[in-house]
């Protein structure tokens, strides 16, 4: 079975810094994807970056970017330039397939971040 | 216009009723999918449905029902509703692996 694992229950960064956000995952599988995804408050969940394991350039969105170490099974996230809007739950996910068209991520349990003015 | 749209958004019930949620994706997506998030936050899938069909049902209470009358609308029926049963649903749907899941703004189900 796939787990995540997130590390950081909570986390906070004074806005405009860097910080990272850690993810180790244990899978038996070659090929697959990994995801982060964010919850505000509001309780919407976002796709933040997304990873394909095939690649080993690391994936960046904008102010955000991963580093992802496959042989470590190793998945973190970079948020640089922090807003105060970052202020989220941020969950790492992996897909598996479960057939049929059909993927099924499994969640991390998430960690909290808090940007301070 | 939302891709994934949940109704209703807050559900507030007696315990031993029968409640039912609507989901619907207008992205064209072959599967969906429901997952619900307890009161720590942690994600859980439920069930998948690919162009009607059941793909994933994962140990959940039999009072839990989905059912999928096109590839674009999956809903959630729960008998005899339980003070566990409270938590957040998400509906979600996926065209292949690559770009993950769409979610909906999900359903807080309350059980009193």
């Amino acid at each position: 079975a796939q787990t995540v694992t997130q590390s950081q229950p909570e986390m906070s960064v004074q806005e405009a810094e860097t910080v990272t956000l850690s993810c180790t995952y244990d899978t038996s599988e070659n090929n697959y994807y990994l995801f982060w995804y964010k919850q505000p408050p509001s309780r919407q969940m976002i796709l933040v970056i997304r990873q394909e394991a095939y690649k080993q350039q690391n994936a960046t969105e904008n102010r955000f970017s991963v580093n992802f170490q496959k042989a470590a099974k190793s998945f973190s996230l970079k948020i640089s330039d922090s807003q105060l809007g970052d202020t989220a739950m941020y969950f790492c996910a992996f897909s598996t397939f479960s057939g049929a068209g059909s993927y099924q991520l499994t969640f991390g349990k998430g960690t909290k971040l808090s940007v301070i003015p | 216009d939302t891709a994934v749209s949940q109704t209703p958004k807050y559900l507030v019930t007696q315990m031993g009723n029968d409640k039912s949620i609507k989901c619907e994706q207008n992205l064209g997506h072959d599967t969906m999918y429901w997952y619900k998030q307890d009161s720590k936050k942690f994600l859980k899938i439920m069930f998948s449905y690919n162009n009607k069909e059941l793909i994933i049902n994962e140990t959940v209470p039999n009072r839990f029902s989905p059912k999928s009358p096109d590839k674009a609308h999956l809903n959630l029926h729960i008998n005899s509703l339980e003070l566990g049963d409270s938590a957040v649903y998400f509906c979600a749907s996926s065209q292949g692996s690559n770009y993950g899941y769409t979610f909906g703004s999900g359903t807080r189900l309350t059980v009193v």
